[in-house]
């Protein structure tokens, strides 16, 4: 079936540096859909990218589509300490079907 | 407007009890998902409905069953528990209609512990 796989799992960083989180679907989607959840929170939308090679930006996050439809990346500039939490990337194939959750990338951000 | 909410917040129960958990929407959202998240396996897809009808649904078995009601609120429901169903049971709706789909408002989840 259908796999969404995310990489790294944990990512520590110094307030400053950059952080960036990549996904990989086993299928090609139809769109892929990004969420932050905060510690003891829950997930957050954050953004949907529907169109091939799409990127899209908000404030410091940017957000790209692959050419293939097939990954996703989500890149922190300038990493602060309100960034920390888990980011999720989560897939919908051509069909419509479920929406797949990758496992999430922690970030920590020292101070 | 208000946001997911789903009832009730915390639960305990006992292997081999059952459980109902409840989710109601925003409102004009018809669209239902059910997600349990546990540390080792993050976010695993349960069930999704939409206008009362599941429209897609994950691989955990039969024990784990929902429903939608006519006014979009959602149930779902575990029979006969395992200690392994300990987990944080994420409920999200969407306007999702058709093929066009929008982002998932989650609730606070409920916090389930089989002891």
């Amino acid at each position: 079936g259908q796999q969404v796989m995310q990489i790294p799992q944990y990512q520590h960083v110094q307030e400053g540096e950059d952080f960036t989180t990549y996904c990989n679907s086993s299928t090609t989607l139809s769109n892929i859909q990004w969420y932050k959840q905060r510690p003891g929170g829950h997930p957050v939308f954050l953004i949907q990218l529907v169109k091939s090679g799409e990127v899209k930006k908000q404030k410091r996050l940017t957000f790209q589509f692959g050419e293939a439809k097939k990954n996703s990346s989500l890149h922190i500039t300038a990493t602060q300490t309100t960034d920390v939490g888990t980011y999720f990337c989560a897939g919908r194939d051509n069909q419509g079907g479920k929406l797949i959750f990758g496992q999430g990338t922690e970030l920590s951000v020292k101070p | 407007k208000a946001g997911v909410t789903q009832t009730p917040r915390y639960l305990i129960k006992t292997r081999g009890q059952q459980v109902t958990l409840s989710c109601s929407p925003i409102s004009g959202h018809r669209s239902v998902s059910w997600y349990q998240q546990t540390p080792g396996q993050g976010l695993q897809f349960l069930f999704e409905y939409f206008s009362e009808t599941q429209r897609n649904k994950g691989n955990f078995p039969g024990r784990f069953s929902g429903r939608q009601f006519s006014n979009s609120r959602s149930e779902m429901n575990v029979s006969t528990l395992e200690l392994g169903d300990s987990a944080l049971y994420l409920c999200a709706s969407s306007n999702r209609q058709g093929v066009t789909n929008y982002g998932y408002t989650f609730g606070s989840g409920t916090r389930l512990t089989v002891v």
